[in-house]
């Protein structure tokens, strides 16, 4: 069955420690999308790529960023994780083009500091 | 910034029984989508209203958009214990790919 892959599922760092979460997709879809969603809260979106486009938003951090070798795989890298940075990553793909079709979401990767 | 808000947040419910929750917006839209997310898991799509639409439906979803009021609701009847999520209306401006959610509404549904 297509569909958006992250890994790992949950993961553990320490303060300060760079971390990187992973998605893959099957469905071939030109967009790709980072949220960051913190408990009880709507999901918050990081930053996407149209094909190779990286679209950040104004009010993501420097602290993070993104990777995307090619359609399939796109990576989320946090070079110097805080406490406020736990929260769950969801990634995103869609189609693209003028239809704006939905999107289909990836399990999310749960972010412990410590 | 969040592009909508909900209402209510949250709202228990019997099984058997409708559910309705609203969401209203900010900005003009190209389209509204509803989805649902089960505790700690991703979101999944459940319906799409452009904005030339006024009413929608689904199965036991029914989807309301009033571009005038920007504002939208979510009608899930007959509900099952099943139904027990959050559900989170999202905008998507025109001439945009990115979606912004509103503030959800967590569900429960008592069997």
């Amino acid at each position: 069955d297509a569909m958006v892959i992250q890994n790992p599922r949950y993961q553990v760092t320490q303060f300060g420690k760079p971390v990187t979460l992973s998605c893959s997709q099957t469905l071939n879809h030109n967009v790709m999308y980072w949220y960051q969603q913190k408990s009880s809260q709507a999901p918050k979106l990081l930053f996407h790529y149209y094909d190779k486009d990286f679209n950040n938003e104004a009010d993501t951090p420097d602290n993070f960023q993104s990777r995307r070798p090619n359609t399939s795989f796109c990576f989320l890298d946090i070079r110097s994780p805080g406490l406020g940075d736990a929260a769950m990553y969801l990634c995103a793909t869609s189609p693209g083009g003028l239809s704006y079709n939905e999107q289909f979401f990836g399990p999310g990767t749960r972010l412990t500091v410590l | 910034s969040q592009q909508g808000e909900e209402d209510p947040q949250a709202l228990s419910i019997q099984e058997g029984e409708n559910a309705t929750m609203n969401c209203s917006y900010k900005t003009s839209i190209n389209n509204l989508q509803w989805y649902r997310q089960n505790s700690g898991r991703g979101l999944v799509h459940l319906i799409l209203i452009r904005s030339n639409e006024r009413e929608k439906h689904s199965g036991r979803l029914r989807v309301t958009l009033d571009t005038s009021k920007k504002s939208s609701s979510l009608l899930i009847t007959a509900s099952r214990a099943a139904d027990t999520a959050s559900y989170f209306c999202a905008g998507i401006v025109t001439a945009g790919n990115k979606l912004t959610f509103g503030g959800g509404t967590r569900v429960l549904v008592k069997p």
